[in-house]
């Protein structure tokens, strides 16, 4: 399955409400995770099983999808958020999405 | 604390071989799966291989099968990636990972290393 993330490049303000892409080339039956990773740092697991918020992560973080499409919502953009964002699905084979970069205005 | 610290990165020539360790503490390392996933450069990330909790079944994509080889010594927690026929595309930093199984829930790669860089080039 190949993971399609979009937009490659995010530019958001403080505050807003941030809403991120990732499409499947078929059905992902939910098993899909986002991950986030700041520069230099390791990924970090954000949301698993399409819409579940792993232990710590903020409130402001929630996703959504079923079938082919999901995404990943930032309620009110910290500028903490500053990363690179992954979707990666674990349904069939293990595949990330190529990534959305999130620059803060 | 889940810690998993991975060594033995370095510079290697196109066609070598290099050994990457992960050691792993803070859980039973013999209860888990574990992974390596690397990231070229500027780049995504790439799954590279997984290993069963006794070592008995291991996967790979056809980017590196054949050529890289996981293992794991249960008693030392350490997970190993034996990198055969180095090419340039494999230059990247070499995360390892674990994913998690609880009460009916799978959590995928919960926890990583803070990655070891790679470098193929002659």
């Amino acid at each position: 399955i190949q993971l399609t993330q979009s937009p490659s490049l995010l530019s958001a303000s403080v505050g807003d409400r941030v809403t991120l892409s990732c499409k499947g080339s078929q059905n992902i039956n939910n098993y899909l995770a986002w991950y986030q990773q700041k520069l230099g740092e390791a990924p970090k697991l954000l949301i698993y099983k399409t819409n579940s918020l792993q232990t710590g992560i903020p409130s402001r973080f929630s996703g959504s999808g079923s079938g082919t499409d999901y995404t990943l919502t930032i309620s009110s953009l910290h500028s903490e958020d500053l990363a690179t964002y992954y979707c990666y699905q674990y349904n069939n084979g293990l595949t990330f999405g190529s990534g959305t970069k999130l620059e803060i205005k | 604390e889940v810690q998993l610290v991975e060594t033995g990165g370095g510079l290697v020539q196109p066609g070598r071989s290099l050994k990457l360790s992960c050691v792993a503490s803070g859980f039973t390392f013999s209860s888990y799966w574990m992974y390596w996933i690397r990231q070229a450069p500027g780049k995504g990330l790439e799954w590279v291989s997984s290993i069963n909790t006794d070592g008995g079944s291991t996967y790979y994509p056809d980017s590196v099968k054949g050529r890289f080889t996981i293992s794991r010594d249960n008693a030392e927690n350490t997970v190993y990636l034996q990198m055969n026929s180095l090419r340039s595309e494999d230059t990247a930093t070499y995360y390892c990972a674990k994913d998690r199984y609880y009460d009916g829930t799978y959590y995928p790669f919960d926890y990583w290393g803070q990655g070891v860089m790679v470098t193929v080039s002659s």
